[in-house]
């Protein structure tokens, strides 16, 4: 079955890193996705990952893949007050065109 | 801007009520999704439309339907409004129905039912 799961609440100080993880449980996902969403806005895809790679980068953003343990990562370096917001990850498998959404976490960085 | 618009951003309705809302993708962008995001659900798939014709359905209510029209914009209906259909709905689209293609998501139509 589709499960995705991710911590509800995170919170940092301006210019610390943040890393908000994230388990999902089908093994067939193919696709792993983060997107961002601010208060009164859509969601905005940052980044994504092949299931066949470890490691992604995308300037202050790295993405991390476990494939073993299920697990996705997203760390962002020099967190800034504009990266507050609630990041989702999604996963998505061959032959299914859906998106499967975690719970989303809430990403608060202070001054 | 992701280029998906949806309308309206907000609505007011009441219970028993049936809305619609529209949704126009991306240009070249021939899928269309709808999601919706409540509290206690989260975020989840209703269903999705390439080039016009049905491709996947999800979690979708019997009292609700959707369509794809020719010139590709979507409307989503709700009828027979309960309170708990109170959401925000999002509309994504994608350039087709390959795996590996992004969806890019509106602002989405906050729905109050009073």
């Amino acid at each position: 079955g589709e499960d995705v799961e991710q911590s509800l609440f995170l919170s940092v100080r301006e210019g610390d890193s943040s890393v908000i993880n994230c388990t999902y449980t089908d093994s067939s996902s193919t696709y792993l996705y983060w997107y961002k969403q601010e208060p009164g806005a859509g969601l905005q895809l940052l980044t994504y990952i092949f299931s066949n790679m470890d490691m992604k980068q995308d300037q202050r953003l790295t993405v991390l893949l476990n494939k073993k343990d299920k697990h996705l990562s997203l760390r962002i370096a020099d967190t800034q007050t504009g990266d507050s917001a609630i990041y989702f990850c999604a996963e998505r498998n061959t032959g299914f065109q859906k998106l499967v959404f975690g719970t989303g976490t809430r990403l608060l960085v202070s001054p | 801007d992701s280029g998906v618009t949806q309308t309206p951003k907000h609505l007011i309705t009441a219970t028993g009520q049936r809305v619609t809302l529209r949704c126009s993708p991306r240009s070249g962008d021939l899928s269309v999704y709808w999601y919706q995001q409540s509290l206690d659900q989260g975020l989840q798939f209703l269903i999705q439309y390439y080039n016009g014709e049905e491709r996947a359905k999800g979690n979708i209510l019997e009292r609700f339907s959707a369509q794809q029209f020719p010139d590709l914009h979507s409307e989503l209906n709700l009828s027979s409004l309960e309170l708990g259909d109170s959401a925000l709905y999002f509309c994504a689209s994608s350039v087709g129905t390959e795996t590996n293609e992004k969806l890019f998501f509106g602002s989405g139509t906050q729905l109050s039912v009073l």
